[in-house]
């Protein structure tokens, strides 16, 4: 079975600061690999995905994952964040070609940027 | 616009009372999911139907029932059984590798 740990329950941030949220995933098999974010009281929203090719990806909002297959990885990066950027981060893992099969989330990361 | 819909976005009950969440899509996905949220705890899968008039008990089935009669709706009923029902609930459907997400509903169970 795959399982996601994410490393930081809360991450504060500077305004225009970087910042890194890493992502960490258990699989005995190939994998696709997701972020999505959660602003208060609303649903998840995709912001990138990794299913196969180039180990960066790039997704909305100026965020970017790097896969990391030996060290079981996907950790996402923003090289400069703004205030509307807080909100929770969910990684998500799923089998490769598992068909209808749910994606298996982490607990979140709570990202907070201060003025 | 096509998307997925959940109502109400707030709902209050009475303990002992069961209550039935609602879930449509019009993106015509074969797959739809049930997932709760706790602070702190993620995303944890209560159940999931691939296909209509099928479905599979996810890690937290337990006081939940489901049924899945048409294509477009797959509504979630929160029994008397479920000793902790308080949460934010999720409805997600999958085409292709993605899972798309409604906007939740909110039960409070007084």
């Amino acid at each position: 079975a795959q399982s996601v740990t994410q490393l930081d329950s809360q991450v504060p941030v500077f305004e225009e600061a970087p910042v890194e949220l890493r992502c960490n995933y258990s699989s005995s098999v190939s994998v696709y690999l997701f972020w999505y974010v959660q602003y208060p009281n609303q649903g998840l929203q995709l912001l990138l995905k990794y299913l196969s090719g180039s180990t960066l990806v790039k997704g909305i909002n100026g965020f970017e994952a790097e896969f990391n297959k030996s060290q079981t990885s996907f950790h996402l990066r923003k090289p400069s964040v703004h205030i509307s950027d807080t909100a929770e981060y969910f990684c998500a893992v799923s089998v490769s070609n598992s068909g209808n099969t749910p994606l298996v989330f982490g607990k979140g990361t709570r990202l907070s940027v201060i003025a | 616009d096509g998307g997925i819909t959940q109502s109400p976005k707030y709902l209050f009950r009475k303990e002992g009372q069961n209550v039935t969440l609602s879930c449509e899509q019009n993106l015509n996905h074969d797959a739809m999911y049930w997932y709760r949220q706790d602070p702190g705890q993620g995303l944890r899968l209560i159940y999931y139907s691939q296909i209509v008039n099928d479905f599979q008990k996810g890690d937290i089935a337990e006081g939940y029932s489901v049924s899945r009669e048409k294509k477009e709706s797959f509504p979630l009923t929160v029994t008397s059984a479920q000793k902790n029902p308080t949460a934010f609930y999720l409805c997600a459907s999958k085409y292709y590798n993605e899972q798309f997400f409604g906007p939740g509903t909110r039960l409070t169970v007084l």
